[in-house]
């Protein structure tokens, strides 16, 4: 069975550093893109970053880009995401997931099959 | 950056009527689209992908069909348990991927 868990949220000053990792189990994780998905309180979904299988390729988005670190050890099996200068609107439940298809074919932008529960990342002074 | 906008912003219906559920794009995506379902306290869950097909052990109530820029997922006898809202995303505008802003389904 696949299992994603998320953990290192928390409430953090504006302006504050977090780092967010993401523990998988149940699959070959080196053999798939991962990504983290955010969700602000009451409001939708927001891709945030993704990686692919050899960490040869990071992306992320505009909101993030420049703040935001995604990185991963396939040795161990987990994701992480490093914040920095955080901002209030960087408030959200911050989800981990997995993509749909394996790297076998060659890495394609990701369709989110298997996630995590999330991580509530507070930022408020 | 491709805008997707879903409608109705809610759907209210009864067990067994037949749901329909759009998402539009502002731009085409080809068929590079997929739906998630959400229900409260819990994470999304990928139903649909590539426009049309469906994820491993979604029940067959569950449809999705279109292409370029008009979407729809297709519940054709929903259940309680169906309550959740729904969302659309696009993987066509990478390295982007956006979601619509959801739909919210309430079967009851």
């Amino acid at each position: 069975e696949v299992q994603l868990v998320e953990s290192g949220g928390g409430l953090v000053k504006p302006g504050g550093s977090l780092r967010l990792s993401c523990a998988a189990s149940g699959f070959t994780f080196s053999l798939y893109g991962m990504n983290w998905v955010r969700q602000a309180p009451g409001k939708g979904l927001e891709w945030v970053s993704s990686s692919s299988s050899s960490s040869s390729y990071k992306y992320y988005a505009d909101s993030v880009r420049g703040r935001f670190t995604i990185s991963r050890d396939n040795a161990k099996n987990s994701l992480y995401l490093q914040m920095n200068s955080l901002r209030g609107e960087d408030t959200a439940v911050y989800y981990c997931a997995r993509d749909l298809q394996d790297t076998l074919t060659g890495y394609q932008p990701p369709y989110l099959q298997h996630w995590g529960q999330g991580t509530l990342i507070t930022v408020s002074s | 950056e491709i805008v997707l906008t879903q409608s109705p912003a809610t759907l209210s219906l009864s067990p067994g009527e037949r749901a329909t559920l759009s998402c539009r794009a502002s731009q085409s995506v080809s068929t590079y689209l997929a739906w998630y379902q959400q229900k409260p306290g819990q994470a999304p869950r990928l139903l649909i992908y590539d426009a049309s097909n469906r994820a491993p052990g979604l029940p067959a109530r569950f449809s999705g069909s279109g292409s370029g820029t008009d979407f729809t997922l297709t519940i054709s006898s929903p259940e309680p348990e169906d309550s959740a809202v729904y969302y659309c995303q696009q993987r066509s505008d990478w390295p982007s991927i956006t979601f619509g802003q959801g739909t919210r389904l309430e079967i009851k």
